[in-house]
């Protein structure tokens, strides 16, 4: 498949072990954050989303920490599987009619 | 429900021509957005469209337009090609219920690689 980005910070997870993926947000204005997921040859799939007044949200072995103090945002994959194997993107905005900003993404490389 | 739809998929052109990308929003959706990924610069924003009105633009030249019809398909347009326009371009369509947020969720098509030659 193609190649989202050549040069992205890759982390590299054993099978069964817990992800981290973390990103540090733009705008202390922001107040809307998103994590999508890109495997090779498709567009970004939505995972998980979390607003300002919150810390923390959970899904399905998806858990997104939000730290607004330090601009921070992370995404926690439990049980990491070779499907999770893919470029992470996190993405903000300000409620009221602006556009989402991406960040540089991070690439997930789960070891078998 | 059917997901978001791009097309064509691929697309070759050559420096100075014109293309038109086609992006099939969600049933029920109501805004699209469009994207540009490249590897050096990360998906970037072009420009939003809700009910046939353009009404966020990114940083991009004149160049690059779009425009959205009655039933919220979408397409863009980029004139006169430059070897930098080579990317691979996303639609994102949300439900959009209330125009006034910007906050629904984004789902996104499997885009349009666009290669300059």
């Amino acid at each position: 498949g193609e190649s989202v980005g050549l040069h992205l910070p890759t982390l590299s997870v054993q099978e069964g072990d817990n992800s981290i993926i973390n990103c540090a947000y733009s705008n202390s204005a922001s107040d809307y954050f998103i994590w999508y997921k890109q495997e090779s040859g498709k567009g970004p799939q939505f995972i998980i989303d979390i607003r300002s007044n919150m810390d923390k949200r959970q899904g399905q072995r998806v858990t997104v920490l939000l730290n607004k103090t330090v601009k921070h945002l992370s995404l926690q994959i439990a049980a990491t599987q070779p499907g999770d194997s893919a470029v992470y993107f996190c993405a903000e905005n300000i409620e009221g009619n602006t556009p989402l900003v991406f960040g540089k993404g991070t690439r997930l490389s789960v070891i078998a | 429900k059917a997901g978001v739809t791009q097309t064509p998929r691929y697309l070759i052109k050559t420096r100075g021509q014109q293309v038109t990308l086609s992006c099939s929003p969600i049933s029920g959706h109501r805004s699209v957005s469009w994207y540009q990924q490249t590897p050096g610069q990360g998906l970037q924003f072009l420009f939003e469209y809700f009910s046939e009105t353009q009404r966020n633009k990114g940083n991009f030249p004149g160049r690059f337009s779009g425009r959205q019809f009655s039933n919220s398909r979408s397409e863009m347009n980029v004139s006169t090609l430059e070897l930098g326009d080579s990317a691979l371009y996303l639609c994102a369509s949300s439900l959009a219920l209330d125009p006034g947020l910007s906050t629904d969720t984004q789902y996104f098509g499997p885009g349009t690689r666009l290669t300059v030659l």
